[in-house]
């Protein structure tokens, strides 16, 4: 198995407050990913890193942030969060260019914004 | 975009009954083809891949084929058991870095 741990796992919170979500790897792999994962919409890509400090947006990014200063973490932080942040979020990561190759995911934080 | 759309769920079937699941894409160019799957609890991982028209990726008893012509990449077993209850996604790259997948669909076979 990827060695690929999210913490936590579980974390029930109210709104308007941070939330900081951690992805931690060891397999040194260039590529991580934060999707979150909600009924009928599949897999939704929030934001990607193909490198150190090198981050972009995916398809729902709003409200969403990230940070990468070392290979192996990628933080996913909500500044204030909301109920429509309800979701299962996974971390994944990639050695090739994401698409080419295979991804890696993580077991998935709930998070619940009450 | 490119982008993949997969037959809505939930399936619901009996042990050793056949398995089919569409998938669709839509794409510039010569993208990969992938199926991933996610047990209760878990997160995805992946069960077959295919990289060019006319491939065949299998894995565990599953296959689907890369049809260039139909544009879909249709996954198959021939007898499922109740181990195989899960969510399946396809999924299509590269998409820029990215990975897009389909809504997923779930699959529960009853004993």
């Amino acid at each position: 198995d990827a060695g690929i741990t999210q913490s936590p796992r579980h974390k029930v919170t109210e709104t308007g407050t941070p939330v900081t979500l951690r992805c931690h790897q060891t397999e040194n792999h260039r590529y991580m990913y934060w999707y979150r994962q909600d009924p009928g919409h599949g897999l939704r890509l929030i934001h990607y890193s193909y490198g150190v400090k090198d981050t972009d947006k995916g398809e729902v990014s709003d409200g969403y942030s990230v940070s990468r200063s070392k290979t192996e973490d990628f933080l996913l932080t909500l500044e204030s969060a909301t109920s429509s942040q309800t979701s299962v979020y996974f971390c994944a990561i990639s050695e090739s260019r994401g698409g080419t190759g295979e991804l890696f995911f993580g077991e998935g934080s709930r998070l619940t914004v009450l | 975009g490119n982008s993949v759309t997969q037959m809505e769920g939930p399936v619901t079937l009996s042990e050793e009954a056949f398995l089919t699941i569409n998938c669709t894409y839509t794409a510039t160019g010569y993208p990969s083809l992938f199926w991933y799957v996610q047990y209760p609890g878990e997160g995805l991982q992946l069960l077959l891949k295919a990289t060019k028209a006319d491939d065949k990726g299998s894995n565990k008893g599953f296959e689907a084929t890369y049809r260039k012509e139909t544009t879909s990449f249709h996954l198959e077993k021939g007898s499922v058991q109740v181990s195989d209850s899960a969510v399946y996604f396809c999924a299509l790259g590269p998409n820029d870095y990215k990975l897009s997948f389909g809504a997923g669909t779930t699959v529960t076979v009853r004993a």
